[in-house]
């Protein structure tokens, strides 16, 4: 079936670092791929999205490049900020019988100190 | 913008009680969903519904009901609440376009004593 792993956290990182979380899906067909930010005491809110292969969305500073063949959507920012604090989600959309599904990995929490 | 509101944004329940949880989301999308968020377990899938009259349920439905008699309106019923249900739920929507993203609603933070 379709699933989506998502490296653990809590991460801690201090201002102006690189930062990696790794995503990758297991799936019988190609989804789009989603980052989903949580802000302290927020719902989520859309971080940036790739629809096909090879495609990087980017906001904030963020990247992230949809890999086909590594089945992976791995979340980058060259230089972290306090204001980056957050919870993060992968999430692909994939189609199903019914329409299609958003499905969510476990979420990473990074915490940015100065 | 709206967007997605949900009600209450907190709520304590004592074991046994009924409540209902709202969602009215303001953009016409076709698909909404409840999701449960758990420490160390992501967001799970409770119910979903694809269109006005057309709901299913998701990973964790026990314990939860939901109808959708208006595209704009999703509310999810706990029929008698338990210790477990415990959490904050999210309600989102989107359009059927597998390409757009979901919108999330501020989150109902539940506990159940």
């Amino acid at each position: 079936g379709n699933s989506v792993t998502q490296m653990e956290g809590p991460v801690t990182l201090s201002e102006e670092a690189f930062l990696t979380i790794n995503c990758t899906y297991t799936a019988t067909g190609y989804p789009s791929l989603f980052w989903y930010v949580q802000y302290p005491g927020e719902g989520l809110q859309l971080l940036l999205k790739a629809t096909k292969a090879d495609d990087k969305g980017s906001n904030k500073g963020f990247e992230a490049t949809y890999r086909k063949e590594t089945t992976s959507f791995h979340l980058e920012k060259g230089s972290v900020q306090v204001s980056d604090s957050a919870v993060y989600f992968c999430a692909p959309r994939w189609v199903t019988g019914g329409g299609n599904k958003l499905t969510f990995g476990t979420g990473t929490q990074l915490k940015v100190e100065l | 913008n709206a967007g997605v509101t949900q009600t209450p944004k907190f709520q304590v329940l004592k074991t046994g009680q009924s409540m209902t949880l709202q969602c009215a989301q303001d953009m016409n999308h076709e698909y909404m969903s409840w999701y449960r968020q758990d420490p160390g377990m992501g967001l799970r899938l409770i119910h979903y519904s694809v269109g006005a009259g057309i709901t299913d349920q998701g990973e964790v439905p026990n314990g939860y009901n939901v109808s959708r008699s208006t595209t704009e309106d999703f509310p999810l019923r706990l029929l008698s609440a338990a210790p477990s249900q415990t959490s904050v739920y999210f309600c989102a929507s989107m359009s059927p376009d597998r390409n757009t993203e979901a919108f999330f609603g501020q989150g109902t933070r539940l506990t159940v004593v």
